[in-house]
Order: structure tokens, then sequence, then C-alpha cells
């Protein structure tokens, strides 16, 4: 099973460019998320899709854009990318049937010069 | 507000002995879910552990168990004969049931060095 996957693995932008990050799960997870890791912050939910047609806001969704595609599928974008945005990207799914533990993607390595 | 607290920045521990990884939460909803989770060096996220607000027994997973003290709003991760593969971070999280819907907050972690 491939679980979570997450492109690209690794991402180098210029200030003001805009890029996708891709997410798709196999496990027909209703809810899907995206979150950054920045050192000493632990992970912070920028977005999230309970399910397929939903979205919400977390905890800093300031510069992004998320669009739930369909039921396997969750991707976030960024505008216009601004220094503050270098960071590490997750995706993760989760299922009441494993009371919403996550299955994460393997990450996105993004830098922002 | 939700909150989790994770004190120690890092942690040394011998190799075969037992650590434990505090964890403290905040949370005004009865109804609670708590996570424990490993990224090693390389970078992946890794879930370990479950315990809910509700259970009455401490969770166990293997070497990994979950010292789940409500009063004291505690939620501590103990690693039974620590292994050099156990060395990585470690994040405690808290989904609040009623109030925090399906999000899933997370702590600033604990960095687990594991000595041969």
């Amino acid at each position: 099973n491939a679980g979570v996957t997450q492109t690209p693995k690794f991402q180098v932008l210029k200030t003001g460019q805009s890029m996708t990050l891709q997410c798709a799960q196999d496990m027909n997870h209703n809810s899907m998320y995206w979150y950054r890791q920045d050192p000493g912050m632990g992970l912070r939910l920028i977005y999230y899709s309970a399910s397929e047609g939903t979205t919400d806001k977390g905890e800093v969704p300031n510069g992004y854009n998320v669009s739930r595609l369909n039921k396997r599928e969750f991707s976030l974008r960024l505008e216009s990318a601004a220094p503050s945005q270098t960071s590490v990207y997750f995706c993760a799914s989760s299922e009441a049937r494993n009371n919403y533990g996550y299955t994460f993607g393997s990450g996105t390595r993004l830098t922002v010069v | 507000a939700q909150k989790i607290t994770q004190t120690q920045p890092g942690m040394f521990v011998q190799e075969k002995e037992a650590v434990t990884l505090d964890c403290t939460y905040d949370t005004s909803d009865p109804s609670y879910g708590l996570f424990w989770y490993k990224q090693p060096s390389s970078g992946e996220m890794i879930f370990l552990i479950y315990q809910g607000s509700y259970d009455q027994q401490n969770a166990t997973e293997g070497r990994y168990s979950l010292n789940f003290q409500k009063a004291r709003k505690s939620a501590n991760l103990v690693i039974s004969a620590s292994q050099l593969g156990d060395s990585a971070m470690y994040f405690c999280a808290m989904r609040e049931v009623n109030t925090g819907g399906f999000k899933t907050i997370f702590g600033a972690g604990t960095r687990l060095f594991v000595k041969a």
C-alpha cells in the first residue's frame, strides 16, 4: 500500500513564485490535512478537509489555498511564495475507525529565497 | 483553548534502559484523544500509540506505553528496553472530539538520543 503520497519532495522557489503541492491517499480516508513543520514549533495545521467537498482553515492559513479535488487528492497552493513559507510541509489523512490517528506523507521540504 | 506542552527539548537514554517522555495537555472538552508520533532523522512521521480520554486502561503497543494521568492532564510516553533505532524526535498530539472537529494539535517535540 502506498498510503499517502506527496510530491514534490524538495522545491526551491523565488519570492513571488507560485506552486502547488500535491497529495494523494489510497486508504479511502475521508479526512485530509496540510501541516507545516518549523524548528521548535511542532506541526501547525494550515488547512484541512473533513470530507470530500469541504475545506476549512487551520491555525496558519494565510498565504495558502487548498483544493479537495476528490476523495483521494488534496492539494496545497502557494500563490505568491514568501521566505516565511520556507518549511517542511506534511500531508496527512485520517479516518474515524483509526480514532483519527494520522497517516502522513513523506513531506516536502520547501525553500523560498 | 487546547494546548500541548512537551518540556524536554532533548533526552538521553542508555541502550536497553527505559525512558519516559513527558507530555501535558490542556483542554475543556471531556472527550479527547491523545497520540504520540515518532519522526526519525529520515523525516517521516510515524504513528505510535493512541489513548482515548474515556479509556480506563493505559494504552500499550509493543515497547511503547502511554502513562495516562487524567487528573494531572498528562500523557507521558514510556519506551521500554530502548534501542538505537529509537533515536528520533517524538511528538505528543491531541484531538478534541467535541470542540476541535477533525483537527489535531501537536507539541513542540522531544528529541531522544539512545546511547550504545
